[in-house]
């Protein structure tokens, strides 16, 4: 399996302007995660999905997030309008069992 | 909340000897844990989990488990400069396990000097 996929890998964007992060978990696997990892906070569970579904979204920061799982091989994390404090690397993972897998991260710089 | 405490270090030891890493936790109803390792510019890996009070040893690396004191450790014997890395203790959030989302420390940077 090629593993958890995410695109794109690095964003540069400007502060106001829209940003969208793609997801394809593992075939199979029931469980999504999308993930915030800056040097001050860690990792920080942004929302979770099972089955499609979102679970829990009490760690997206504010309305500007919004996270979809149309379906069960994509999702998407979209910060709208994008601000500097923003800027960090953004993993997801997706899971089954007792084990989740990280995707490479998209690294996403606001300036 | 569930909360994990890690020593952000960095933690340096040198080659060939044993590097220790620790970790608290503050829900004791918690059931599993994991250690995570993550390369610089790159995204955590398991590498080990823990379910039960004790060791449980996996090539060079060996968990160790302790619930009465909410304390779990990850031992890398004969560490080598590519041991150098972040490892991220984590717990599951929920009571289904960690393919419901787990709470990571901040991790401990660790640095295997030549």
């Amino acid at each position: 399996d090629a593993g958890v996929i995410q695109s794109p890998r690095h964003e540069v964007t400007e502060m106001g302007q829209e940003v969208t992060l793609r997801c394809k978990p593992i075939s199979g696997h029931n469980s999504l995660f999308w993930y915030r990892q800056t040097m001050m906070r860690g990792l920080e569970l942004l929302i979770y999905f099972n089955n499609n579904v979102p679970i829990d979204d009490s760690g997206m920061p504010e309305d500007r997030f919004s996270a979809k799982m149309p379906n069960a091989s994509f999702s998407t994390l979209k910060i709208q309008p994008s601000e500097p404090r923003d800027s960090a690397v953004y993993f997801c993972a997706s899971g089954q069992g007792n084990t989740i897998y990280f995707g490479e991260g998209s690294w996403l710089t606001v300036v | 909340q569930k909360e994990v405490e890690q020593n952000s270090g960095p933690l340096s030891v040198p080659e060939g000897a044993i590097a220790s890493l620790n970790c608290t936790y503050s829900d004791r109803g918690s059931q599993s844990f994991f250690w995570y390792r993550q390369y610089s510019g790159k995204s955590p890996e398991l590498i080990m989990s823990i379910y039960s009070n004790g060791d449980k040893e996996d090539g060079r690396f060996t968990a160790q488990l302790n619930k009465a004191s909410q304390y779990v450790s990850l031992l890398i014997r004969d560490s080598q400069p590519s041991d150098s890395a972040t490892y991220l203790c984590a717990v599951p959030m929920y009571s289904g396990g960690g393919a419901d989302g787990l709470t990571f420390g901040k991790g401990t940077h660790l640095i295997i000097q030549p």
